[in-house]
């Protein structure tokens, strides 16, 4: 079945604890991202990869680093996380920038 | 940046209406638009993908259209249902391509309740 799967789906965590997300498609798409959503704000893009070794910062990179060193996967990495970081997480592919999104189902991620 | 607005941010129908949800944009210089639907505590579903040489796309009981002029995207739900409450988003590229491919920007969506 053609999917992206992120993993945990929940993750409780203290400020400061490194962590990650990860992200993996099997569809062998060349775009993969990451978003956040939060009540009022709506979804907002925090990283995207346009193909392996190949990312760029959305509209709120501050605190995250990512990775696509496979085609498969993008791992979401906090440092140091915040409470700020309290958040719902997407990862999302797609086989061309112009192509439909396919969405994972998300990470809920509490940060005290 | 593109400001992008839906409207309305909520709607609460009973069933068998037919319905209207719209998504705004400021730049008319578009290359495609998706709307997307979301169920509590799911990931996105993408429903329809307007390329901007295209004027609608139809899938099922859903119809959107996109007018670049008027900067203004209706996705249009026939015969509504109850398994269509769902929260629906609207999303679309910057204009300047060039070298942010794969950035979308995303409505804050229309949340959707259709009452038997």
């Amino acid at each position: 079945e053609a999917q992206v799967t992120q993993n945990p789906r929940y993750l409780i965590t203290v400020t400061g604890k490194k962590l990650t997300v990860t992200c993996s498609q099997n569809m062998n798409h060349e775009y993969m991202s990451w978003y956040r959503q939060d009540p009022g704000l709506g979804l907002r893009q925090i990283y995207y990869s346009m193909n392996v070794e190949v990312t760029d910062k959305g509209d709120v990179p501050e605190g995250y680093k990512v990775s696509r060193k496979e085609k498969r996967n993008f791992p979401l990495i906090l440092e140091s996380p915040s409470p700020n970081q309290t958040s719902l997480y997407f990862c999302a592919s797609s086989w061309t920038a112009d192509s439909p999104l396919h969405f994972g189902n998300g990470t809920r991620l509490t940060v005290t | 940046k593109q400001e992008v607005t839906q409207i309305p941010a909520a709607l609460s129908v009973p069933e068998g209406e037919n319905l209207v949800l719209n998504c705004s944009f400021t730049d008319s210089a578009i290359y495609n638009l998706q709307w997307f639907r979301q169920d509590p505590g799911k990931g996105l579903t993408s429903l329809l993908l307007i390329q901007s040489s295209q004027r609608e796309q139809t899938s099922g009981r859903l119809n959107a259209s996109l007018d670049k002029s008027s900067g203004r995207s209706t996705l249009y739900i026939a015969a509504s249902q109850p398994g269509d409450s769902a929260t629906y988003l609207c999303a679309f590229p910057p204009a300047d391509r060039g070298s942010t491919l794969g950035r979308l920007y995303f409505g804050r969506g229309t949340q959707l309740t259709v009452w038997p």
